[in-house]
C-alpha cells in the first residue's frame, strides 16, 4: 500500500509562492499519476494537476499560469509550486496517487492535507 | 468551479437506504468511469468505488455504484452512522483534459 507524507509552508504573504512535497512510500514512481489536489474550507475538491512518466504533466486550465508540478524519481517526491497566492488560495493541499487507464482515472492513496493560508 | 452536479445533501435512519446522484456530461462521465470518494469530517478524501462499481479492498458491500449515459449514482444500503460524511463523484474530463470533481453531498444519518 502507498503511503504519502506532505509537508510545506502552512502560512504565506499575498503574491508569495507556494511550496508543497510529498513523498512516497511503498510505491513505484513509474506508472502512477502523482497528483495535488486542493480544497479551500468548507467547499469541494479541485484537481490542480499531475505529474507522471508516461504523459508529463497536466494542469488545471484555471491554474495552469500559476502552477508547476516537478517530480524527483531519485528520492520519490513531488512538488508542487504555485505562485503569485491570494486570499483564495486558502485551502487543505492533498498529494495523491492516482491511477489511469483507457477510460478510468481515480486516486487511491492520499496525503494527509496540509492547510496553507494566505493572510499579510 | 465543479462540472459534476450533486444533491448537496442526503438524509436517513440507520438501516435505510440512500442513493446519492451525479450529473454530468459527454465529455466526463459519458466518455469515461466515475468514482466516488468519501470524505470523513476533518479527514482526507478515501476512494470508495472506481471504474462505476468497483469495490476498493475494505470497502464495505452495502456500498454499490452504477453509471447510466452522463449519470451515475452511488447507493448506500442499511445507512449506519459511521456513514455519516461528504461524498463527490469525479470523473477524467476530456474536453478539459483533467480530473473533474462533483459539488459534493452530505449524508447525514439520522
Amino acid at each position: 500500500q502507498v503511503q504519502l507524507l506532505q509537508w510545506g509552508a502552512g502560512l504565506l504573504k499575498p503574491s508569495e509562492t507556494l511550496s508543497l512535497t510529498c513523498a512516497v512510500h511503498g510505491g513505484s514512481f513509474s506508472g502512477n499519476y502523482w497528483t495535488w489536489i486542493r480544497q479551500p474550507p468548507g467547499k469541494g475538491l479541485e484537481w490542480i494537476g499531475e505529474i507522471s512518466q508516461r504523459r508529463g504533466t497536466k494542469y488545471n486550465v484555471s491554474l495552469r499560469s500559476r502552477v508547476t508540478i516537478s517530480g524527483d524519481t531519485s528520492k520519490n517526491l513531488f512538488s508542487l509550486k504555485m505562485t503569485s497566492v491570494t486570499a483564495a488560495d486558502r485551502a487543505v493541499y492533498y498529494c495523491a496517487r492516482c491511477l489511469s487507464g483507457r477510460t478510468s482515472h481515480y486516486c487511491d492513496s492520499w496525503g494527509q492535507g496540509t492547510l496553507v493560508t494566505v493572510s499579510s | 468551479q465543479s462540472v459534476l452536479t450533486q444533491p448537496p445533501s442526503a438524509s436517513g435512519t440507520p438501516g435505510q437506504r440512500v442513493t446519492i446522484s451525479c450529473s454530468a456530461s459527454s465529455s466526463n462521465i459519458g466518455s469515461n468511469t466515475v468514482n466516488w470518494y468519501q470524505q470523513l469530517p476533518g479527514r482526507a478524501p478515501k476512494l470508495l468505488m472506481y471504474s462505476n462499481n468497483q469495490r476498493p479492498s475494505g470497502v464495505p458491500g452495502r456500498f454499490s455504484g452504477s453509471k447510466s449515459g452522463t449519470s451515475a449514482s452511488l447507493a448506500i444500503s442499511g445507512l449506519q452512522s459511521e456513514d455519516e460524511a461528504d461524498y463527490y463523484c469525479a470523473a477524467w474530463d476530456d474536453s478539459l483534459n483533467g480530473y473533474v470533481f462533483g459539488t459534493g453531498t452530505r449524508i447525514t444519518v439520522l
